[in-house]
């Protein structure tokens, strides 16, 4: 069954620094997209990106955020300059799409990041 | 801003029980995602209800979709202490991105 891989599965660091989530989606799905889950409380939406730009960004993504998709297997999020309130776990998912809305969507294992 | 309710929060019950979860918003959703999650795991897609009305079954679980595309309800029959998880659903929004609601813990006893 494919997969979606995210690496590392933990990170920690202090605040101020950078740092880059991975993420390899599957092969054949278009849409990709950042959420992220802190805990006990719900997942929320990030960022959506297809055909090599931001689709969609929520209030939370802002400009110490930034996608990328390098080559054409990786997908990446990185956060410029980090901030307690940054720790979470943070899902990256992807999907194809029919022109009702998501489908088949496939959710990672997730990067739980801790900020110190 | 769409959001989605989730009821119960939290459910215990016996094994071989029946339960339903209900999932309801004031929004229309152009999709409704039911998943399941594990502690400290992504969630796992169970079903995607597209059409109003719709009803899928996935063995002991039964999904159906409001005639509105408003609200969903998950109903599994005969629980079993491997049914035990944090159950969410999702709404498909504008833009292909998914609304999530607070999730549902349920645990089946034996």
């Amino acid at each position: 069954e494919p997969e979606v891989t995210q690496t590392p599965s933990h990170q920690v660091t202090q605040m101020g620094q950078e740092v880059i989530l991975r993420c390899v989606p599957i092969s054949n799905h278009l849409y990709f997209y950042w959420y992220r889950q802190i805990l006990g409380q719900k997942v929320e939406f990030l960022v959506s990106f297809y055909n090599n730009e931001i689709s969609e960004k929520s209030e939370i993504f802002d400009d110490q955020f930034s996608v990328e998709r390098p080559d054409g297997s990786n997908f990446t999020l990185k956060i410029r300059s980090t901030k307690l309130e940054d720790s979470a776990m943070y899902f990256c998912a992807s999907s194809h799409a029919i022109n009702t809305g998501p489908y088949g969507y496939t959710f990672g294992s997730g990067t739980r990041l801790t900020v110190v | 801003t769409q959001l989605l309710e989730q009821s119960p929060q939290f459910l215990s019950i016996q094994e071989g029980e029946n339960l339903t979860v209900y999932c309801n918003s004031s929004s229309v959703f152009s999709s409704l995602q039911w998943y399941r999650q594990e502690p400290g795991e992504g969630p796992v897609l169970l079903v995607t209800v597209v059409t109003g009305g719709e009803v899928k079954k996935l063995k002991r679980l039964t999904f159906q979709f409001g005639d509105a595309r408003k609200d969903s309800s998950l109903h599994i029959t005969a629980a079993q202490p491997g049914d035990t998880g944090l159950y969410l659903c999702a709404g498909g929004a504008y833009g292909n991105k998914l609304v999530f609601g607070a999730g549902t813990i349920l645990r089946v006893k034996s």
